[in-house]
């Protein structure tokens, strides 16, 4: 069936480093494609969203491109605040359903 | 819009018990998903309601499981009776055909 993989985590940064949180996925057809964020004690937010092969999702200075050709959607920001601090989920769906597939979540630990 | 509403935010209760936990879906949105977030196992869909109706209850664990959605502004999950391992914090989200998720913020749950 459909999956998605997503790093380990925890991930530890000092702030304004780059950040990289790999996501690869496999399925059948044309999934969307999707990051969710977490915060602490919260439900998860939708950060971006890709719906076809080569767009590029970005939110709150996140970006992450859907490559067909490598089955990935990593999400990328180019300098982390404290507030960036969170659990980021990537995720897949399939059709007009809706239903969500996640990865295990990656914890992103901002330090100032 | 108040957002999707969960009550209540946090249950402790013993092992046997009955344990009801509810959600008030945004207005105007036709799908309703409960998951379950723990650390071992990450988030997994339980149940999901298209226009009230259940379409995919592969994830509910068992038969002590079950999810109502009487109609479109109410959804309750029961676990009957609760067990340890049960313990974990459950999230309902709400749509409309197919787009984005909006979640709640979860019950925490807590079987002794």
């Amino acid at each position: 069936g459909d999956s998605v993989t997503q790093m380990e985590g925890p991930v530890t940064l000092s702030e304004e480093a780059f950040l990289t949180i790999n996501c690869t996925y496999t399925a059948t057809g044309y999934p969307s494609l999707f990051w969710y964020v977490q915060y602490p004690g919260e439900g998860l937010q939708l950060l971006l969203k890709a719906t076809k092969a080569d767009d590029k999702g970005s939110n709150k200075g996140f970006e992450a491109t859907y490559r067909k050709e490598t089955t990935s959607f990593h999400l990328e920001k180019g300098s982390v605040q404290v507030s960036d601090s969170a659990v980021y989920f990537c995720a897949l769906t399939q059709g007009s359903q809706g239903n969500l597939i996640f990865g295990k979540g990656t914890k992103l630990s901002v330090k100032p | 819009d108040a957002g999707v509403i969960q009550s209540p935010r946090h249950e402790v209760t013993e092992m046997g018990q009955e344990v009801t936990l509810r959600c008030k879906p945004i207005s105007g949105h036709n799908s309703l998903f409960w998951y379950r977030q723990t650390m071992m196992r990450g988030l997994e869909l339980l149940i999901y309601f298209n226009n009230n109706v259940p379409i995919d209850d592969s994830g509910m664990p068992e038969d002590r499981f079950s999810a109502k959605m009487p109609n479109a502004s109410f959804s309750t999950l029961k676990i009957q009776p609760s067990e340890p391992r049960d313990s974990a914090v459950y999230f309902c989200a709400s749509s409309f055909y197919g787009g984005e998720q909006f979640f709640g913020p979860g019950t925490r749950l807590t079987v002794l």
